[in-house]
């Protein structure tokens, strides 16, 4: 069964600070992964795509990494902003299926 | 703002009542999609359609009854419903429904739907 797996499930950091925010799936054949940010009352917005080949990928201060082999993502959100405040979704889709796999998310909230 | 719009934003209905979800997207694109997000779980899948045909319907149950009358419009029409329906409805669109590296879902801000 394709899974998406985030932790941690909540997280609270001061401004100015940095966090990494981690993604293991199950989902096979893999063929790409996303995370979006969804801001409370607003749908998800795509920050970042990774396919099979790409370890790393930057969006500004966000950087997300794959490791293929362990099946595992993260986001790292550098210099923290209180706009960062929001859940973060990790999505992966299999093989040549149309269908995502939608993980829990992670709450962050950043404080003063 | 991502170029879909949901209406109504916020909606509280009755049990017994009959409402109706709508989606518009002005990107041009041919797929569209409804999802139900509730707390503490991932996006569910609901409804796909594809140049106007439904092509996937993720076993929701039938008080739930979508319409597409064009690529850039959906509906989802609401009767008899429970309070375990009460969740933000997301809807998307992409460009189709092959899923490909870049053809990614932009999402609609929801309509946050409570049922009493």
């Amino acid at each position: 069964k394709n899974q998406v797996e985030q932790s941690p499930q909540s997280l609270i950091i001061l401004e100015g600070k940095n966090c990494t925010l981690q993604c293991n799936y199950t989902v096979s054949p893999f063929s790409n992964l996303r995370w979006y940010k969804q801001d409370t009352g607003r749908g998800p917005v795509s920050l970042t795509i990774m396919t099979f080949s790409e370890n790393t990928k930057s969006n500004g201060r966000y950087t997300a990494t794959l490791d293929a082999d362990t099946k595992q993502s993260s986001l790292h959100i550098t210099a923290s902003q209180l706009s960062d405040s929001a859940s973060y979704i990790c999505v992966v889709k299999a093989g040549t299926a149309s269908k995502l796999t939608f993980g829990t998310g992670t709450r962050l909230q950043v404080t003063l | 703002e991502t170029g879909v719009t949901q209406t109504p934003r916020h909606l509280v209905m009755g049990m017994t009542n009959k409402k109706s979800l709508k989606c518009e997207q002005h990107l041009g694109h041919n797929a569209m999609y409804w999802y139900k997000q509730s707390a503490k779980k991932p996006l569910e899948l609901m409804f796909v359609y594809n140049f106007k045909e439904q092509t996937e319907n993720n076993s929701v149950p039938s008080r739930f009854s979508p319409e597409c009358p064009n690529s850039s419009h959906l509906f989802l029409h609401l009767h008899t419903l429970q309070p375990e329906d009460s969740a933000l409805y997301l809807c998307a669109s992409s460009q189709d429904s092959s899923g490909g590296a870049h053809n990614e879902q932009f999402f609609g801000p929801g309509t946050r739907l409570t049922v009493l």
